[in-house]
């Protein structure tokens, strides 16, 4: 069974651009989770998608959204990119809340 | 503010012998709580959880303690393996029964298994 897929692995993007990081879940898994992870400190908590219904977010500003699609895959949307963007995105799927399982995530690096 | 910690930022254990990695956390309402280890270049791998109405939840070499009152949470690992040697985040939520999660981490422990 394939685990939770991320693309792209690696993105370069320059200031003010605008980033989509796509993600498919587990087959059958319902809850999608984005997470923010910075160098040396742990996963920060972005979104939360369960049955296509956004049922939480973090304390990220609005340049970040986020969708989830009938097949359960996902889609996290940044615009006007800033330079602490840059860190490793990570999606995590579940049957039903709890991110159990991750993706190796996309590195984005904002030049 | 950092609702979730883990004050220790590395540590060495010898091959064979038990490895305990600690966390504490400020939010009483946190009622579901989760270990990951992570290896460079990998996303998050899930070990272990445990739900607030409990006090201990084992699965193979791994068990994690809460203590409630205290606020605290560890992870042993017995005996430690080299193939241990990653990094370690303890993790929260308030599942309130619901499938809403808002996991918050801590920044992470970073373990070394000498052989």
């Amino acid at each position: 069974d394939a685990g939770v897929t991320q693309s792209p692995t690696h993105l370069i993007k320059t200031r003010g651009q605008q980033v989509t990081l796509r993600c498919s879940p587990i087959s059958g898994h319902k809850s999608v989770s984005w997470y923010q992870q910075v160098l040396g400190q742990g996963p920060q908590f972005i979104f939360q998608y369960y049955e296509k219904e956004e049922r939480g977010r973090g304390n990220f500003p609005d340049r970040f959204s986020a969708r989830q699609f009938p097949n359960y895959s996902s889609e996290l949307n940044v615009n006007a990119l800033l330079l602490g963007d840059s860190a490793l995105y990570l999606c995590a799927s579940s049957l039903a809340g709890g991110p159990k399982f991750f993706g190796p995530g996309t590195r984005l690096t904002v030049l | 503010d950092q609702q979730v910690k883990q004050n220790s930022p590395s540590l060495s254990v010898q091959e064979g012998r038990i490895s305990i990695l600690n966390c504490d956390y400020t939010n009483s309402m946190f009622d579901y709580f989760l270990w990951y280890k992570k290896y460079p270049a990998e996303g998050p791998t899930f070990l272990i959880s445990i739900s607030s109405i409990k006090d201990k939840n084992e699965d193979g070499r791994f068990t994690v303690f809460l203590n409630k009152s205290a606020k605290h949470l560890s992870l042993h690992i017995v005996p430690s393996q080299p193939g241990d040697s990653a990094v370690y985040f303890c993790a929260a939520s308030m599942r309130g029964g619901t499938s809403y999660d808002k996991v918050i981490f801590g920044p992470g422990t970073s373990l070394s298994v000498i052989p």
